[in-house]
């Protein structure tokens, strides 16, 4: 049973460009949830998808959107890029939206933005 | 924002010790989570304590909550080099809609095992 998986691993962009960043949630989950974590930092909430419809939204622009497709997997999009979206983007799922966080989370291995 | 603030920040410990790490938070929470990540790569999770609980255990790993004093502490017992890692804390909480907010992390404890 493959757990969460993520696309690209790493990832170079230069400022102003758009980027989108895949994710594939563990078999039996129907709900994905999206994370920043720069260096040094904990991981902060972006928002978490449902029934292919975005249910929760942490404290990020609207620069920041998502998409939740039949088969559950994800994307995370992010225009305009700045110098400060460089940062590790972790992707969870989980199940039982719109209760989903009161359950284990299971994290990807992520994916590493570098914006120069 | 960040609702947990672990400390200490950073730990090192010798083999076969055990580790304590803390965490405090600052609105109501439905449960806390811990998780370690190793190398800034993706989270496992550890354990999860619900807010009506007061002490959880799972192998090597005791947690305890005190709501009244919106605090938890993570104790690794007899640690071992494969335990150097960051650890975190994350709180869920209700939203205002009947449902649940993402998780909200601390900024970690860097936890290292000296063999």
């Amino acid at each position: 049973d493959a757990g969460v998986t993520q696309s690209p691993t790493h990832l170079i962009k230069t400022r102003g460009q758009q980027v989108t960043l895949r994710c594939s949630p563990k078999s039996g989950h129907d709900t994905v949830s999206w994370y920043q974590q720069a260096l040094g930092q904990g991981p902060q909430f972006i928002f978490q998808y449902y029934e292919e419809e975005e249910r929760q939204r942490g404290n990020f622009p609207d620069r920041f959107s998502g998409h939740q497709f039949p088969n559950y997997s994800s994307e995370l999009n992010v225009n305009a890029l700045l110098l400060g979206d460089s940062a590790l983007y972790l992707c969870a799922s989980s199940w039982g939206s719109p209760l989903s966080s009161y359950n284990e989370q299971f994290f990807g291995p992520g994916t590493r933005l570098t914006v120069l | 924002s960040q609702q947990g603030e672990e400390d200490p920040q950073a730990l090192s410990i010798q083999e076969g010790e055990n580790a304590t790490m803390n965490c405090s938070y600052k609105t109501s929470i439905n449960n806390l989570q811990w998780y370690r990540q190793n190398s800034g790569r993706g989270l496992v999770h550890l354990i999860l304590i619900r807010s009506n609980e007061r002490e959880k255990h799972s192998g090597r790993l005791r947690v305890t909550l005190d709501t009244s004093k919106k605090s938890s502490s993570l104790l690794i017992t007899a640690s071992r080099a494969a335990d150097t890692a960051s650890y975190f804390c994350a709180t869920a909480s209700p939203d205002s809609g009947g449902g649940a907010d993402g998780l909200t992390f601390g900024k970690g404890t860097h936890l290292i095992i000296q063999p």
